[in-house]
């Protein structure tokens, strides 16, 4: 099935370090969006993404939609300890009936304070 | 607003028993899904669910996993009968209809420990 490679797989960095991740497909995705998982908890989103090239914040958070359709990246600025946990990237695959969605495999931030 | 509700919140069984989990979309939101996470691993998608219609179903394990959302509204899932390999975190989504369709909003998740 299809696949997102989400990297890097984990990141451990200072508080108030900005931090980059990024999620690339081997198909086009008309539609992106980036959750957040906390220990115990199910994913929140933070952005949803629409067309290429988009470019949408959300507080300290960043993210854009490739111009190919095929990647996205999310940037965090001033990291504090509370952005801890797991982040995922999804996408909507293009043609797709169904709004089903295709997750990464997960970015682990740990920010140490 | 109140969100997804998923029970319970954890369930620890032995192989080859049966185990079912309970999910209540948001209100009003037509679509429901069903993922598996295993440890280290985003969420796969088991089945999705129009109102009480099956939409897609192609990854679900279909000789021991079933799911039904019978009036449209909440939903069960079932292992039977449950495998090592079944382990994880079972999450259920809904979304509304219109332009946020594509939007899912996530449960707290289920843990099953199959020993």
């Amino acid at each position: 099935g299809q696949q997102l490679n989400q990297s890097p797989q984990s990141m451990f960095i200072q508080e108030g370090e900005d931090v980059s991740m990024n999620c690339t497909s081997s198909s086009i995705f008309n539609t992106w969006l980036w959750y957040k998982q906390d220990p115990g908890e199910g994913p929140v989103l933070l952005i949803a993404l629409y067309k290429a090239g988009e470019l949408t914040s959300n507080g300290r958070l960043t993210a854009q939609f490739g111009i190919t359709r095929k990647d996205s990246f999310l940037n965090i600025s001033a990291s504090i300890p509370s952005d801890v946990g797991i982040y995922f990237c999804a996408g909507q695959p293009l043609g797709g009936a169904t709004n089903k969605l295709i997750f990464g495999t997960g970015t682990l931030l740990a920010v140490q304070p | 607003e109140a969100g997804v509700a998923q029970s319970p919140r954890y369930k620890i069984i032995e192989k080859r028993q049966s185990v079912a989990f309970w999910c209540n979309p948001i209100s009003g939101h037509a679509t429901l899904y069903w993922y598996q996470q295993i440890l280290g691993q985003g969420p796969k998608l088991l089945i999705q669910f129009q109102n009480n219609g099956v939409v897609d179903d192609s990854q679900l394990p279909k000789d021991r996993f079933s799911a039904e959302r019978l009036k449209g509204v909440d939903s069960t899932l079932k292992i039977q009968p449950a495998k090592l390999e079944d382990s994880a975190v079972y999450l259920c989504a809904s979304s509304p209809q219109g332009l946020a369709a594509n939007i899912q909003y996530f449960g707290a998740g289920t843990r099953l420990s199959v020993l």
